[in-house]
């Protein structure tokens, strides 16, 4: 069974802080998703990593892989009441269904 | 593109009532769809994946009589609780993916399940 560590679990900061969350694995996967979901509604995609090493950027969020494609790890930069959320680290390897990590609630205090 | 719309978005029954909802891909045709429950504050936990036209492959310790799921067409998954009872108060979502592959996941908004 493929596990995905999330931490931390739970985050409160101030805004302007800068935050990183990790997602950590002893599996490889093919690729890894990072989703943000709010109260009430499905899980939205911000990124997919597939190459180890490889970094992207969504403005404020920099996401990286791991070298061994076993842990990523997303980092915002002055972070804003607008990031509130739930971040979801999901993993896939080969034809597998994605596997969800527990997630970090996270609370920016304006 | 690749919008998942879940009907209904909130139910509440009365306990030992069934419950259908229904997933269904509004621009693309989705090959396979999955079934993941979240309780609160919780992260989300495959329940099952189904093919167009095949029986769903059901996740280890998810009753498959309990939770039935028929993908009957390429644009349409439901999902019925059957004789559902408070504890199966969760929500509820789907996602469709083009591929039986390793394709991208497209989820739903989610449904939010309250049984008394």
């Amino acid at each position: 069974t493929q596990l995905l560590e999330q931490s931390p679990q739970f985050l409160s900061i101030q805004e302007g802080e800068n935050l990183t969350v990790y997602c950590n694995s002893s599996s490889v996967f093919s690729s890894l998703q990072w989703y943000r979901q709010e109260p009430g509604e499905g899980p939205v995609l911000l990124v997919t990593v597939v190459t180890g090493g490889e970094v992207k950027k969504l403005k404020r969020l920099t996401f990286q892989f791991g070298d061994a494609r076993k842990d990523s790890s997303l980092h915002i930069t002055a972070a804003q009441p607008g990031d509130t959320g739930l971040y979801l680290c999901a993993g896939r390897s080969g034809n597998t269904p994605l596997v969800f990590g527990k997630g970090t609630r996270l609370s920016v205090i304006a | 593109g690749a919008v998942v719309s879940q009907h209904p978005s909130r139910v509440i029954c009365k306990s030992g009532t069934s419950v259908k909802i229904e997933c269904r891909s509004l621009d693309f045709q989705a090959t396979t769809m999955f079934w993941y429950r979240q309780f609160p504050k919780q992260s989300l936990m495959l329940m099952a994946t189904s093919n167009e036209g095949s029986k769903a492959t059901y996740e280890q310790g998810v009753e498959k009589d309990k939770f039935l799921i028929n993908h009957a067409s390429l644009t349409l998954s439901t999902l019925t609780v059957t004789s559902a009872h408070p504890e199966d108060s969760s929500f509820y979502i789907c996602s469709a993916s083009r591929t039986s592959g390793p394709d991208t996941q497209y989820f739903g908004p989610g449904t939010r399940l309250t049984v008394l």
